[in-house]
């Protein structure tokens, strides 16, 4: 069966700093990945997605940027994190229509 | 510009009652349809999904149905339970290129014993 995992599980960093949130799915090959971010109180915004090794797609225009170095691992970064940037970024794997997330990382900048 | 919108942003339902959450969309092109329920600090879980072709899923106490002249969906719970508290999203998919889903902002459910 197909699993994901995310970490850290909770982060706090202040602003100004670099962030790395690390994504890996085990069980399926070739998967369509996903990030996404929850603020508080909202719904879930897509911010990237890639199909294949090192095809990234960015949705939202901003001071984040993912990578896929592998197959099955995707990267969220940040050089230099805005206090705007806080919330629950989740990775997500999808296969033909559905999506499956993983527990998420809570992100809190100060 | 909301492609996905979830009007009720809170809902109260008695056990064993039925919950029914509502979804509306405006893109024409969405083809596919699922909810997704969402616990606090987790990840949400896929519950149901629905294809443009179809005006009624089924599985188990979860049923999802379309009205595509109405470009609505809605889910039924049935019968409630305390564990089914949460939030539960709306999202659709063009079927396009990467298969993205759009969400909508979440309904929560809260099932009184």
């Amino acid at each position: 069966s197909q699993t994901i995992h995310q970490w850290p599980a909770t982060l706090v960093q202040p602003v100004g700093s670099p962030l790395s949130l690390e994504c890996t799915v085990e069980g399926t090959s070739n998967p369509n990945l996903y990030w996404y971010r929850q603020a508080a109180g909202r719904g879930l915004q897509l911010l990237f997605y890639s199909v294949g090794i090192g095809q990234i797609s960015s949705e939202v225009p901003q001071n984040l940027s993912a990578s896929r170095p592998q197959d099955r691992q995707f990267i969220l970064s940040s050089k230099k994190l805005l206090l705007s940037d806080s919330g629950f970024y989740l990775c997500a794997w999808g296969d033909f229509y559905e999506q499956y997330f993983g527990p998420g990382t809570r992100l809190t900048v100060t | 510009d909301q492609q996905v919108k979830q009007n009720s942003p809170s809902l109260s339902v008695q056990e064993g009652r039925i919950s029914i959450l509502n979804c509306d969309y405006t893109n024409s092109m969405f083809d596919y349809f699922l909810w997704y329920k969402k616990y606090p600090a987790e990840g949400p879980t896929f519950l149901i999904s629905i294809s443009s072709i179809k005006d009624k899923n089924e599985d188990g106490r979860f049923t999802v149905f379309l009205n595509k002249s109405a470009k609505h969906l809605s889910l039924h719970i049935v019968p409630s339970q305390p564990g089914d508290s949460a939030v539960y999203f709306c999202a659709a998919s063009v079927g396009e290129y990467g298969n993205k889903l759009v969400f909508g902002a979440g309904t929560i459910l809260r099932v009184k014993s």
